[in-house]
């Protein structure tokens, strides 16, 4: 049981490239949330999804967009990266909105 | 929503008490606080999770007051492999059941001494 998993753990960008950020729970949990964590922040949601084809937006979804075809995978996606989306990222999952998130390791991004 | 407000940081020594104490001055009434440990260059970890009053676990005790504008996280005779960040998080639930609104205080970074 791998928890939850995220790839890649670190990525250069370039400021207008784009890229995915992969995550995959092997739960069978229907809630999963997509965080962003600025050095010496807390953490803040950006989109979150309560099943398979139903996502939502979080507190901070600009410049970002999510998808999710299936129960395991929640997937990331940034359009025409910028130096403000510099940031670890971390991807969760929660069997139910009352139970606790798992998080994954996080992926390190940097944009230049 | 509900801001939440945290010490920045906090000092205590091996075998003590820690109280760490979270402000949510506009709680909703179905929203429910959650408390997360976060060690360097790793996702937070869940802690305890509570509504109102007091809960209890293995780890540690959160004190809900009666007004829930505020919560306190205690750890019992804290070690040094407690010194982390933890973070109080305010749950919002809308009338569908669906959250999107989960509001992460700032955390407070604990630095447990010998």
């Amino acid at each position: 049981n791998a928890g939850v998993t995220q790839t890649p753990k670190f990525r250069i960008l370039k400021i207008g490239q784009s890229m995915t950020l992969q995550c995959t729970q092997d739960m069978n949990h229907n809630y999963m949330y997509w965080y962003r964590q600025d050095p010496g922040m807390g953490l803040k949601l950006i989109y979150y999804s309560v099943g398979a084809g139903i996502t939502d937006k979080g507190e901070v979804p600009n410049g970002y967009n999510v998808s999710r075809s299936t129960t395991e995978d929640f997937p990331l996606r940034l359009e025409l990266a910028a130096p403000s989306q510099t940031s670890v990222y971390f991807c969760a999952s929660s069997y139910s909105l009352d139970y606790e998130q798992y998080f994954g390791p996080g992926t390190r991004l940097t944009v230049t | 929503l509900a801001k939440t407000t945290q010490p920045i940081s906090m000092d205590s020594y091996e075998g003590q008490e820690v109280n760490i104490t979270c402000s949510h001055n506009n709680i909703a009434t179905n929203d429910y606080i959650t408390w997360y440990q976060q060690f360097p260059s790793q996702g937070p970890r869940f802690i305890i999770q509570g509504y109102k009053t007091k809960v209890t676990n293995e780890v540690a005790s959160l004190f809900i007051p009666a007004d829930r504008k505020s919560s306190t996280l205690s750890l019992p005779r804290v070690s040094l492999s407690d010194t982390a960040v933890y973070y109080c998080l305010v749950g919002a639930i809308d009338g569908s059941g669906n959250t999107g609104k989960l509001i992460f205080g700032q955390g407070t970074t604990l630095q447990v001494k010998p």
